[in-house]
């Protein structure tokens, strides 16, 4: 069955570093893989999403189907990039499985 | 922020008693969504909607029910309310299909005691 993995519950860096949230997905067929990521006090809010191909906010994520992953990364972490992020992938043509998610903390 | 609220934000109640959340939209979506949100678990599905009177099961959907007689209204129900059932509660909304972006809702924060 379809499901994303997140291994990561807790990820911590300074301010500057470079930081990969990682995604891991099992799936037959080609996937469709999102990003969303939820601030503080705010909405949970769609990222990116791997068929568009953006870069928002710094952050990238890159298919790879020989792993089975979709990480996000971003080269130099800011404070404000603290959230919790969670990775996605369609289960069927309604229903999105989200991951366990990421809470990250970017110190100063 | 899409039109979307929740009501209530906070709820308290008691073991065995009905519960009812609503999930109201001023977008014209089409799409649905009812998530619970739980610590190692991440967003779950509960219920969806495609349409008026049109709903479906999601991944965690037993001791939930819902209903949708208008496109601008979704509820969730609880019938009757257990501690597993005490979860922060996510609506959303998409305009097409679950590969289409979601737009949520603020979230209802419910505690069953």
């Amino acid at each position: 069955a379809q499901r994303v993995t997140q291994p990561e519950k807790l990820l911590s860096v300074f301010k500057g570093a470079p930081v990969e949230l990682k995604c891991n997905y099992s799936y037959s067929g080609s996937p469709e893989l999102f990003w969303y990521v939820q601030y503080s006090r705010q909405r949970l809010q769609l990222l990116l999403r791997h068929i568009s191909r953006e870069s928002i906010k710094g952050f990238t994520a890159d298919l790879n189907k020989g792993e089975t992953s979709f990480h996000l990364k971003k080269p130099f972490a800011q404070e404000e990039d603290s959230a919790m992020y969670y990775c996605a992938l369609p289960y069927n043509n309604n229903d999105m499985r989200f991951g366990a998610g990421t809470r990250l903390t970017v110190k100063p | 922020d899409a039109g979307i609220t929740q009501s209530p934000r906070h709820k308290v109640t008691e073991t065995g008693t009905p519960v009812t959340l609503r999930c109201h939209q001023t977008e014209n979506h089409r799409y649905m969504y009812w998530y619970r949100q739980d610590p190692g678990h991440g967003l779950r599905l509960i219920h969806y909607s495609y349409g008026v009177k049109d709903t479906d099961k999601g991944e965690v959907s037993d001791g939930y029910s819902v209903s949708r007689s208008k496109t601008e209204d979704f509820l969730l129900t609880l019938e009757s309310a257990t501690s597993s059932q005490t979860s922060v509660y996510f609506c959303a909304i998409s305009g097409g299909q679950a590969t289409d972006t979601q737009y949520f809702g603020p979230g209802t924060r419910l505690t069953v005691l």
